[in-house]
């Protein structure tokens, strides 16, 4: 089975500061990783995701994430955070069904003026 | 497209009671799932529909839920009879063909309390 650890469960940050929220897999086989996003009150969606091909990813809203096999690491960047940031992030994995997703715990991101 | 759409948005009832999740998919998609989001647990799988078929059920916590998919658009997650423990923000998310890794497209979530 996959699973994911997301190591900081609050990060606060200035706004146009840069941000990393750090995320660690653990799986026998190849998988899939994704980010998503979820604001207050609403679903989640999704940032980027890596199936395979350059380990540098990136996704909406200025967001990149890089795979790092040997770290077993997927964390996600941003080089300057807005206020509208301000949200609980998930790492998320899954096998090549692409089907079912486990989901790490979260991290709240909190920009601050 | 109105994307996956949840009914209720907020649910209160008293323990004991019976309490239906509803859930449209976007048109087209055909796989379905139920997700169950806690602060203690964090969010968990609890079930998911490929064709209206359920594939994986083995996220259910009890034989107190079930999850039916009649048609390719309705989905219902009932909790008979519900308790506080229950009390959470239930998701429902959708994806095309399953393939590939499709982004799951998540409803707004249903907030229930149990009293």
């Amino acid at each position: 089975a996959q699973s994911v650890t997301q190591l900081d469960s609050q990060v606060p940050v200035f706004e146009e500061a840069p941000v990393e929220l750090r995320c660690n897999y653990s799986s026998s086989v190849s998988v899939y990783l994704f980010w998503y996003v979820q604001y207050p009150n609403q679903g989640l969606q999704l940032l980027l995701k890596y199936l395979s091909g350059s380990t540098l990813v990136k996704g909406i809203n200025g967001f990149e994430a890089e795979f790092n096999k040997s770290q077993t690491s997927f964390h996600l960047r941003k080089p300057s955070v807005h206020i509208s940031d301000t949200a609980e992030y998930f790492c998320a994995v899954s096998d090549y069904s692409g089907y079912a997703l486990n989901f790490g715990k979260g991290t709240s991101l909190l920009v601050t003026p | 497209d109105a994307g996956v759409i949840q009914s209720p948005r907020h649910e209160v009832t008293e323990m004991g009671q019976e309490v239906t999740l509803r859930c449209k998919p976007i048109s087209g998609h055909n796989s379905l799932f139920w997700y169950r989001q806690t602060m203690m647990r964090g969010l968990e799988l609890l079930i998911y529909f490929n064709n209206n078929v359920p594939i994986d059920d083995s996220g259910m916590p009890e034989d107190r839920f079930s999850a039916k998919m009649p048609n390719a658009s309705f989905s219902t997650l009932k909790i008979q009879p519900s308790e506080p423990r229950d009390s959470a923000v239930y998701f429902c998310a959708s994806i095309a063909d399953g393939g590939n890794a499709q982004p799951q497209h998540f409803g707004d979530g249903t907030r229930l309390s149990i009293l």
